[in-house]
């Protein structure tokens, strides 16, 4: 079975900080990566994902992620973060399901 | 509204009772899936459905009984609730399972005292 880790557990920064946030997971085929966030009282979202190709992917509001395949890793970064990203954030591996990290909380202080 | 949903949003129950969180979704996504969120555990898949009459066990199963005799709903049943079963429960749906991705509903915030 799949394994993923997110090296935070909680990141607190200031707006316009930079933000990066670690992702590994233990399966050394083919995978399928997903970065979801949750805001606060809202049900997840998909902010990006990695299926194939280039390995620097863009998603929505500004964040990206980078699949670094002899790493094993799945990093999440956004150049400089803002109040309303302050969410959790969970990094999701695929084989036929989905296997989550146990989440990284960030918050993001005006 | 199309989308995916669940009820109820919130459930107090005592141990020992039975209950069911109800999960429909309009997009006739053949996949659907059950997880529950806890702190430090991210969220944990309990089952899974690939279409109607068709089911399997997660991460998670054990305490947990699912049906799914349409293609719109998935309905999750604690049998006998335990106080460990508190917790937040989402549904899922995607169109195949693999490369799609998930869709998720609001989540239901169970507690069993």
């Amino acid at each position: 079975a799949q394994s993923v880790s997110q090296h935070n557990h909680h990141v607190i920064l200031s707006e316009a900080a930079s933000l990066e946030l670690g992702c590994n997971y233990s399966y050394g085929g083919t995978v399928n990566l997903f970065w979801y966030v949750q805001y606060p009282g809202q049900h997840l979202q998909l902010l990006l994902k990695y299926f194939s190709g280039d390995p620097l992917v863009k998603g929505i509001k500004g964040f990206e992620a980078e699949f670094i395949k002899s790493k094993f890793s799945f990093n999440l970064r956004k150049p400089s973060v803002q109040w309303s990203d302050t969410a959790e954030y969970f990094c999701a591996v695929v084989d036929y399901k989905l296997s989550f990290g146990a989440g990284t909380t960030v918050t993001v202080r005006a | 509204d199309a989308g995916i949903t669940q009820s109820p949003r919130y459930k107090i129950t005592e141990t020992g009772r039975q209950v069911t969180l109800m999960c429909h979704q309009t997009w006739s996504h053949s996949y659907m899936f059950w997880y529950r969120q806890d702190l430090g555990h991210g969220l944990r898949l309990i089952y899974y459905s690939a279409a109607a009459d068709i089911t399997d066990k997660g991460e998670v199963p054990d305490g947990y009984v699912v049906s799914r005799s349409k293609t719109e709903n998935f309905p999750l049943t604690l049998e006998s609730a335990t106080r460990s079963q508190t917790s937040v429960y989402f549904c899922a749906s995607s169109v195949l399972s693999g490369t799609y991705e998930q869709y998720f509903g609001p989540g239901t915030r169970l507690t069993v005292t």
